[in-house]
This record gives C-alpha cells, sequence and structure tokens, in this order.
C-alpha cells in the first residue's frame, strides 16, 4: 500500500546503544520528514527535509541526528537515548507543501 | 507558534450512529488536510481542503472548511466499524512551508 518504508519496524535499546532508524520513498518525492508519536501527543515534526537540504529542525535533541544522502532516503540516527524516547517513529514524503504520505513506523524502545 | 485543536478526544458510537470531529487552528490556515490512523497503523491521508467555505464529501465522509481558513469539521454518517481509527486534522500555513501542524487526533469507536 504504502511507497514509504521503514527498517527496522521494531526496535529494543539500552542507553548507551547507538543505531539507525531508516526510511526510503519511491513516489519521487522532494521533501522528507522525521514525526514522533507518543501516546496521548500531537505527532511531533522533528525534521523536515527539501531536496536533501534540512528546512526544519523542531528543537530535537542532539542525541538525535538526523542524514539525507539523497531525495528517497532519510536516516535518524540514535544515541544515548533516554526512555522517554521511547515511542513510534514516523517517516513521510511529500511532493509539495501539505499531502504528507507516511512509512508504517518503527516502534522505538528505550530501556 | 501554531496550535491546532482538535476535539473531541474519544467518539464511542454505535454502528449506525453518525460521528463528527471538529479542528480549530490559532491561525488562518493555507491549507487544512485529515488523517485517519488504524490502531496500529500509520497515518493516511485523506483528503485536503483549500478553499475558504470548501466542502468535500467521500462517499460517508464529508469535510468542510471554515470561511476564516481557521477551523475545520470531518463529519461521517451511519457510522461502520471500518471507520474505527483516530482522524487526525492537520494545518499548513503556505508557501513554501513543508511543515504541518497536527491536531491530537479524535479517537473512534464503534460498538457494532
Amino acid at each position: 500500500e504504502t511507497g514509504v518504508t521503514q527498517t527496522p519496524r521494531h526496535l529494543v535499546m539500552g542507553m548507551t546503544n547507538k543505531k539507525s532508524l531508516k526510511c526510503e520513498q519511491h513516489l519521487g518525492h522532494n521533501a522528507m520528514y522525521w514525526y514522533k508519536q507518543s501516546a496521548k501527543k500531537p505527532l511531533e515534526l522533528m525534521f523536515v527535509y527539501n531536496f536533501k537540504e534540512q528546512t526544519e529542525n523542531n528543537s530535537v535533541p542532539s542525541r538525535f541526528s538526523p542524514e539525507c544522502p539523497n531525495s528517497s532516503h532519510l536516516f535518524l540516527h540514535l544515541h544515548t537515548l533516554q526512555p522517554e524516547d521511547s515511542a513510534l517513529y514516523l517517516c513521510a514524503s511529500s511532493p509539495e507543501p501539505g499531502t504528507q504520505y507516511f512509512g508504517p513506523g518503527t516502534r522505538l524502545l528505550v530501556l | 507558534g501554531q496550535q491546532v485543536m482538535q476535539i473531541p478526544q474519544y467518539q464511542h458510537v454505535q454502528e449506525g450512529e453518525d460521528f463528527t470531529t471538529y479542528c480549530n487552528s490559532s491561525t488562518t490556515l493555507s491549507n487544512i488536510q485529515w488523517y485517519k490512523q488504524r490502531p496500529g497503523g500509520h497515518p493516511v491521508f485523506l483528503i485536503q481542503l483549500v478553499k475558504s467555505g470548501e466542502v468535500k464529501k467521500q462517499k460517508r465522509l464529508t469535510f468542510q472548511f471554515g470561511e476564516a481558513k481557521k477551523n475545520s469539521s470531518l463529519h461521517i454518517t451511519a457510522t461502520q466499524t471500518t471507520d474505527v481509527g483516530t482522524y487526525f486534522c492537520a494545518g499548513n500555513s503556505g508557501g513554501s512551508n513543508y511543515k504541518l501542524t497536527f491536531g491530537k487526533g479524535t479517537l473512534l469507536t464503534v460498538n457494532p
């Protein structure tokens, strides 16, 4: 159904680990996004990339580090996370300002 | 910054009843979008409204954009169990701004 894929789908990591989330879109879109979805909170925009350039960093802690090598791929590098960072991390892409196509998400648990 | 409020937070209905969720923005929007997220799933785009006072229909779903482009609603007629999920509105302030501000969503449950 979705032209946006994310790996891994589930991840458990300790606070001292380093891991990376990967997102790939097959829709030819220009913009890609990272969102955090926690229980009882709105979808929180983390980063926006437009044509590989970061256009938005929504005051995200430096323990989250995005990377966008090209318009089809987006990574989120994680290190020294906290338990409160446990959430569903969603990647999305869009062809223009507005309409977003979400991937299935990575459910992250930080122990 | 821009805020988008959505009510109610939860709504439980009997199958066949109607359902409405409302969305209000603190600022005038260029457009507003609606998404549906099934339990355990990811948000899926439903529709985008751009014009002041616009009304769009998708089968049993009716979407409205307010005249002032600050509020919107989603109405479902004769709900079905397949309508279960969380409905989010998301506002865009326009221009070259790719940022969407999402409401907290309304979780709809339907009793068969």
